[in-house]
């Protein structure tokens, strides 16, 4: 089964900072990769979606990167603002049944003014 | 344009009692799924569509039940509420795989608590 694992848990940055979020995961097999958003008490917003042949996307100060065959994926965020305060998760869909999006468990980001 | 809606938002049931989470989306999307959220663990699939009258399951779906006869609207159902159903759950749907467009649109969760 995959894992989908987010290191570290909690982050805390002064308002500026450029930062990396991490989120590994155990099979390479993948069809894609997405990043989220999630605010307290809200659904979850797609940020990023990498597809398996892609190494990395960009939106905006947000730079998701793909390393498949080592399982990592890295969430850049530069210039952090107090509004990028939120959870983000990063989830994997399998090569073959594609239906089940895999999620980590988060980092929860605080971006201090 | 709506995206994913749920109802209700919050409930609260007794142990033994049933409901059904309604979700409905506004944007063609053949996939729709639910998702469980619960405290250090990732979202975990329940069940989910893949279009208008083929439902199937995902990882954690036993109590639940779903129906899909409309491409809108896919509810989920609680047969026999249990405090381990306390949770959070999520409402997604997206276009079909292989698509251009994968990404996946979430609704705001509903809040579920069974004393």
């Amino acid at each position: 089964k995959q894992e989908v694992t987010q290191i570290p848990a909690a982050l805390s940055v002064p308002e500026g900072e450029n930062l990396v979020l991490n989120c590994s995961f155990t099979d390479s097999a993948i069809y894609n990769l997405q990043w989220f958003r999630q605010d307290p008490g809200k659904g979850l917003t797609s940020l990023l979606l990498i597809q398996s042949s892609q190494r990395e996307q960009t939106s905006g100060r947000l730079n998701a990167s793909l390393d498949k065959s080592s399982g990592r994926s890295t969430l850049y965020i530069a210039a952090s603002q107090p509004g990028d305060s939120a959870t983000y998760l990063c989830a994997v869909s399998a090569q073959t049944g594609a239906n089940n999006l895999f999620f980590g468990t988060g980092t929860r980001l605080t971006v201090i003014p | 344009n709506a995206g994913v809606t749920q109802t209700p938002k919050f409930q609260v049931l007794k142990t033994g009692q049933s409901m059904t989470l309604q979700c409905a989306q506004d944007m063609n999307h053949e996939y729709m799924s639910w998702y469980r959220q619960d405290p250090g663990m990732g979202l975990r699939l329940i069940h989910y569509s893949v279009g208008a009258g083929i439902t199937d399951q995902g990882e954690v779906p036993n109590g639940y039940n779903v129906s899909r006869s409309t491409t809108e609207d896919f509810p989920l159902r609680l047969l026999s509420a249990a405090p381990s159903q306390t949770s959070v759950y999520f409402c997604a749907s997206r276009r079909r795989q292989g698509s251009s467009g994968n990404t996946i649109y979430f609704g705001e969760g509903s809040w579920l608590t069974v004393v």
